[in-house]
């Protein structure tokens, strides 16, 4: 069984624009979650998505969105990016709200986004 | 706001000595806690959880105890290994089939063969 995936590994974008990410989580997984990770700040939930839908939200502006597919495949999407947005952006997915009480997720690599 | 958060950053342990890995949480609401392991270059990888109706839960090598009196969570690292290198992070959830985590800040394990 295939893991997560996510693309790209690495990305490096100038200040101003704007990047998507993709995540492919498990076969048969429906919910999605984006974190981002800083040394300083840790792990930080940026949202959440089950079935196309956006259930759960961080504290992050609105410069940060995301999208699920009918496949589950979610992406997210930074628009007019900061050099604090410099991070490694984490993708998990797990069976939550599939008739489950599972809070194991399971996290892609990640994405290194360097914004110079 | 709720928050996670870890007594120490940094834990050097001996080869063979057991291992413990401390964290305070403040969101009394959370239904689960979790334990994930990240090794340099890797997602988190889930450890072990625990409900919030538990007090202690076991492992392979790892026990989970967790104290909602003091709002406090900890991980025991049996016999640690070199393996078990890695940044700890501990986190809360509260379920109903949602899946929002609130992680802490990670304590970073060095093994000392």
């Amino acid at each position: 069984k295939a893991g997560v995936t996510q693309t790209p590994r690495y990305l490096i974008k100038t200040r101003g624009q704007q990047v998507t990410l993709s995540c492919s989580p498990i076969s048969g997984h429906r919910s999605v979650s984006w974190y981002q990770q800083t040394p300083g700040q840790g792990l930080q939930f940026l949202f959440e998505y089950f079935s196309e839908t956006q259930r759960n939200k961080g504290n992050f502006p609105g410069r940060f969105s995301g999208r699920q597919f009918s496949n589950s495949r979610s992406e997210m999407n930074v628009s007019t990016l900061e050099l604090g947005d410099s991070a490694l952006y984490l993708c998990a997915s797990s069976l939550a709200g599939q008739g489950k009480v599972n809070t194991e997720a399971f996290f892609g690599q990640g994405t290194r986004l360097t914004v110079v | 706001g709720e928050s996670v958060g870890l007594h120490l950053p940094t834990l050097s342990v001996q080869e063979g000595d057991n291992s413990i890995i401390n964290c305070a949480y403040s969101n009394s609401a959370s239904d689960y806690f979790i334990w994930y392991k990240q090794e340099s270059g890797k997602g988190p990888q889930f450890i072990i959880d625990i409900r919030s109706n538990m007090d202690k839960r076991q492992g392979q090598r790892v026990t989970v105890l967790l104290n909602k009196t003091v709002k406090h969570l900890s991980l025991q690292i049996a016999a640690t290994q070199p393996g078990d290198s890695a940044v700890y992070f501990c986190a809360e959830a509260i379920s109903g089939g949602y899946q929002k985590v609130t992680f802490g800040t990670g304590t970073k394990l060095q093994v000392i063969p």
